[in-house]
């Protein structure tokens, strides 16, 4: 089975850094990505991670490592519009199966 | 131009109706999802089709019967509706098991609620 972990909520505020991490637990692996979803909105690809390291995208950063089975999605200068729920996503190794974690609901304050 | 598109937006309706959802993509794409996401946020997958065929039953009840017409296409029939199955239903298209990144695009989402 699949399985992951990522905290439920972060508070940060404008201007900030703010990490967001997931471990996985999977039978099978073939990348962790990242979504951001804001209330009533659908969810929207942010970043992908297929081997280990960092990949950055404008502000957001994201990092896997492969050994630890764990990865992080890193925002910087955070603005008011950042605040949204982010999700971790693994898809397996047949590519047709993408399954998210819990979500960790991010609140920017001024 | 809307990449992917379902309708209703929203639905309210008694238990024991059947009601119907319809999803369309004007990407191209040859595999298509639906996701189901509770009111905690958890987003879980019920079914992947690629290219017409059904890839994925996430040992969904069988009241859940998904029908894709051709690959742009993925249209969701529940029946016998209950309680539980209130939640906000979102389809979803990507290249062929995901591409190169597995990246999704998923539609605006179908609020069902049942009464």
């Amino acid at each position: 089975g699949q399985s992951l972990e990522q905290p439920s909520e972060v508070t940060a505020v404008e201007g900030a850094i703010v990490q967001i991490n997931c471990t996985y637990q999977t039978s099978g692996f073939y990348g962790l990505s990242w979504y951001q979803q804001h209330d009533g909105g659908a969810p929207t690809f942010l970043s992908y991670n297929g081997l280990d390291g960092l990949e950055e995208t404008g502000r957001f950063s994201s990092f896997l490592s492969r050994s630890d089975s764990y990865g992080y999605l890193l925002l910087q200068e955070l603005q008011m519009k950042d605040s949204a729920s982010y999700f971790c996503a693994v898809r397996d190794t047949g590519g047709f199966k993408t399954i998210f974690g819990a979500g960790t609901r991010l609140f920017v304050k001024a | 131009d809307t990449a992917v598109s379902q309708t209703p937006k929203y639905l309210v309706t008694q238990m024991g109706n059947d009601k119907s959802i319809k999803c369309e993509q004007n990407l191209g794409h040859d595999t298509m999802y639906w996701y189901k996401q509770d009111s905690k946020k958890f987003l879980k997958i019920m079914f992947s089709y690629n290219n017409k065929e059904l890839i994925i039953n996430e040992t969904v009840p069988n009241r859940f019967s998904p029908k894709s017409p051709d690959k742009a296409h993925l249209n969701l029939h529940i029946n016998s509706l209950e309680l539980g199955d209130s939640a906000v239903y979102f389809c979803a298209s990507s290249h062929k098991g995901g591409g190169n990144t597995g990246e999704l695009f998923f539609g605006e989402g179908s609020r069902l609620t049942v009464l």
